[in-house]
């Protein structure tokens, strides 16, 4: 089974900028994976940044962005915050109606 | 602004069936744009997609689960439901239900608060 891999964790600096990744074991993330990422914070139920590569949820701050970089998928966050430090996902669409998540990303902001 | 709802109970019992229902208010349950979701996290763990349904009827699951997993709809009382057969202590976790843009966006827009069913004698 393809496996959607992630950095286990990454730090940024209070302003700084960040790009997670959202890769496969096997192949290249293209925009036919239709990525998605998602930010959780303990205790809470995960919130939508980004759909379908780069389309950002309704009240997403513009510091979030999606793309492609090489063969994965990427979030970048520009002008990191406190409040962003939480834990990140993505999912990706395998066809044959078939979502994998990933093993998300602990993001620190120090 | 649609709203989800999971409930069911919080403690099953090695090799029983965990049956969970997710209850959707505002918005549109039957609408062909959206597809409804199970997710689930263990604490301490990353997310795990279960499967998800259409308003047909139509289920998908993921393929690790695929053999204990059942994914029903029941439109009139705007519900979907989960049932995951022979549990074991893998399977305690918090359970999410979701709404499913799949066809479209792909992405899951709107999440249930979560509830935490624990596998337990």
């Amino acid at each position: 089974q393809t496996v959607v891999t992630q950095e286990p964790s990454f730090s940024v600096s209070p302003g700084g900028t960040v790009t997670l990744t959202c890769g496969l074991s096997s192949g290249s993330v293209s925009t036919t994976y239709y990525p998605s990422w998602y930010q959780q914070t303990p205790g809470q139920s995960p919130r939508t940044l980004i759909y379908s590569t780069n389309f950002r949820s309704s009240g997403v701050p513009d510091r979030f962005s999606g793309s492609i970089l090489g063969s994965k998928a990427a979030l970048t966050i520009t002008g990191a915050q406190a409040d962003d430090e939480s834990d990140y996902y993505c999912m990706l669409y395998m066809g044959s109606g078939i979502s994998v998540l990933g093993g998300g990303t602990k993001l620190t902001v120090l | 602004q649609v709203q989800l709802q999971e409930s069911g109970p919080g403690l099953v019992k090695p090799s029983q069936t965990l049956s969970l229902t997710c209850t959707v208010s505002g918005g549109s349950f039957s609408s062909g744009n959206y597809y409804w979701s199970w997710i689930r996290q263990p604490a301490g763990k990353g997310l795990e997609w279960i499967g998800r349904i259409y308003s047909s009827g139509t289920a998908n699951y993921n393929p690790s689960l695929m053999s204990r997993v059942t994914i029903s709809g029941d439109t009139s009382r705007r519900q979907f439901s989960l049932k995951l057969s022979s549990v074991t202590a893998a399977d305690t976790a918090v359970y999410y239900c979701a709404r499913d843009r799949l066809g479209t966006w792909y992405d899951f827009d709107s999440w249930g608060q979560g509830t935490l069913v624990t596998v337990s004698s």
